[in-house]
């Protein structure tokens, strides 16, 4: 029993350029969310899927942050033109509607630090 | 925005001493998560809670639901030097489809 993958682990990047962040659910997950984590902070909701539809976005997801999931299975998660305040934690989590919508499981997170 | 308050925020323990530490909310919540997180990991999910009211064990953790559906608590009991990490509550408010908003965790240190 697989859990939720996140690649890569570990990405340092300059300001300004693009950066990609993927996840894997754990099979047969239909939610799939992000979170935003910064140091000393608990995480903070960024959008969630279900299937392949995007149901809901937080305020903090702006225009430089687009997220897909075309298939319904894996997901990606892009910024553009980074900045420093884009140095943070981000988590996928997945859950089943199913077995227990409510019960969120956390992947490992990439770690994003822009110089 | 709605804001969990956890409490409190560090605590430093002997090997073998109970732990207690809470989370509180100005608005009703429909569900109560606890999770833990060691550095640089993602939060690994300790118990749910779904009542109001509910109590529920999970080995040495016990948690419960308040009944006033704005507060739930987490109890460890016999500390060992691996329940150190940071413990986040997570709750979902009553209108929200399905995001958790987390505390600011409690940072737990066992001491042997």
């Amino acid at each position: 029993d697989t859990g939720v993958s996140q690649n890569p682990r570990h990405k340092i990047t300059k300001r300004g350029q693009n950066v990609t962040f993927r996840c894997d659910p754990i099979s047969e997950h239909n939610r799939l969310y992000w979170y935003r984590q910064t140091l000393g902070q608990g995480p903070e909701f960024l959008t969630y899927f279900q299937n392949e539809a995007q149901l809901e976005k937080s305020r903090l997801l702006s225009d430089r942050f687009s997220a897909e999931r075309p298939k319904g299975s894996f997901s990606t998660l892009e910024i553009q033109r980074t900045e420093q305040g884009d140095s943070a934690m981000y988590l996928c989590a997945s859950s089943s509607v199913r077995q227990g919508p409510y019960e969120q499981y956390f992947g490992p997170g990439t770690r994003l630090t822009v110089t | 925005g709605q804001q969990l308050n956890q409490s409190p925020q560090s605590m430093f323990i002997q090997e073998g001493e109970d732990v207690s530490m809470n989370c509180t909310s100005s608005s009703i919540f429909n569900t109560w998560l606890w999770y833990k997180q060691d550095p640089g990991e993602g939060p690994v999910l300790l118990i749910a809670l779904y009542k109001a009211g509910e109590l529920t064990s999970n080995g040495r953790l016990t948690a419960q639901f308040g009944i006033t559906r704005k507060d739930s608590f987490l109890n460890i009991s016999a500390s060992i030097p691996s329940d150190v990490g940071i413990y986040f509550c997570a709750g979902i408010p009553s209108r929200s489809q399905g995001n958790l908003i987390f505390g600011k965790g409690t940072k737990l240190s066992v001491k042997p």
